[in-house]
């Protein structure tokens, strides 16, 4: 049973585009949301964060929404660069688990210059 | 400091054979976690520790699979004896402890090719 699911294994968009990924997740206990960026044979990096209490956090080109009656989360990346070209991870954690986090299957985005 | 630090980055073992994966995490943090990458199951967690006590191992495959943190600078999964289906990355991370503080930092993981 997937608690955070990322639904789009994949996705492509064009360099100076929005790239857009999506993540829903089942467990209300959960209060805080994170997103990890992760390259061929290196280990996840924390990329940004929302916490339960907003429903949007801008960091540069990078915003994360959420939207809690959905139990939805996006990314967006604008403008992409062929650089962000990645698998993306969406996690989350509630505080009655300790620092756990619970991983999504993670999207590869692929930025094409 | 380093980062998280893992050993060895690769891994080929026969299927029998006893592995021993190792993690160094960063000093001060407070939790330390295993999760292991698959194309099927992406990341999923393994176990983690609280200041060195095992607090949940629900996600250890089977009993082969067994983690130990003797101190607050050092970590080990083992299996044994491994299996073809345990192949997969397996990365270890650690976080501080903190309101607020849920980043996790991993380590670069050591891929487990077990044939």
């Amino acid at each position: 049973d997937q608690q955070v699911k990322q639904n789009s294994p994949s996705l492509s968009v064009q360099e100076g585009r929005i790239s857009i990924l999506n993540c829903d997740y089942t467990n209300s206990m959960f209060d805080y949301f994170l997103w990890y960026k992760k390259y061929p044979a290196e280990g996840p990096t924390f990329l940004i964060s929302i916490s339960s209490i907003k429903d949007k956090n801008e960091d540069g080109r990078f915003t994360v929404f959420l939207n809690k009656s959905a139990k939805h989360l996006s990314l967006h990346i604008v403008p992409s660069q062929p650089g962000d070209s990645a698998v993306y991870f969406c996690a989350a954690k509630s505080d009655n688990a300790g620092n756990m986090l619970t991983f999504g299957g993670g999207t590869r985005l692929m930025v094409k210059p | 400091d380093a980062g998280v630090i893992q050993s060895p980055r690769h891994e080929v073992t026969e299927m029998g054979q006893e592995v021993t994966l190792r993690c160094k995490p960063i000093s001060g943090h407070d939790y330390l976690f295993w999760y292991r990458q698959t194309m099927m199951r992406g990341l999923e967690l393994l176990i983690y520790f609280n200041n060195n006590v095992p607090i949940d191992d629900s996600g250890m495959p089977e009993d082969r699979f067994s983690a130990k943190m003797p101190n607050a600078s050092f970590s080990t999964l083992k299996i044994q004896p491994s299996e073809p289906r345990d192949s997969a990355v397996y990365f270890c991370a650690s976080s501080p402890w903190g309101v607020g503080k849920a980043e996790a930092f991993f380590g670069q993981g050591t891929r487990l090719t077990v044939v």
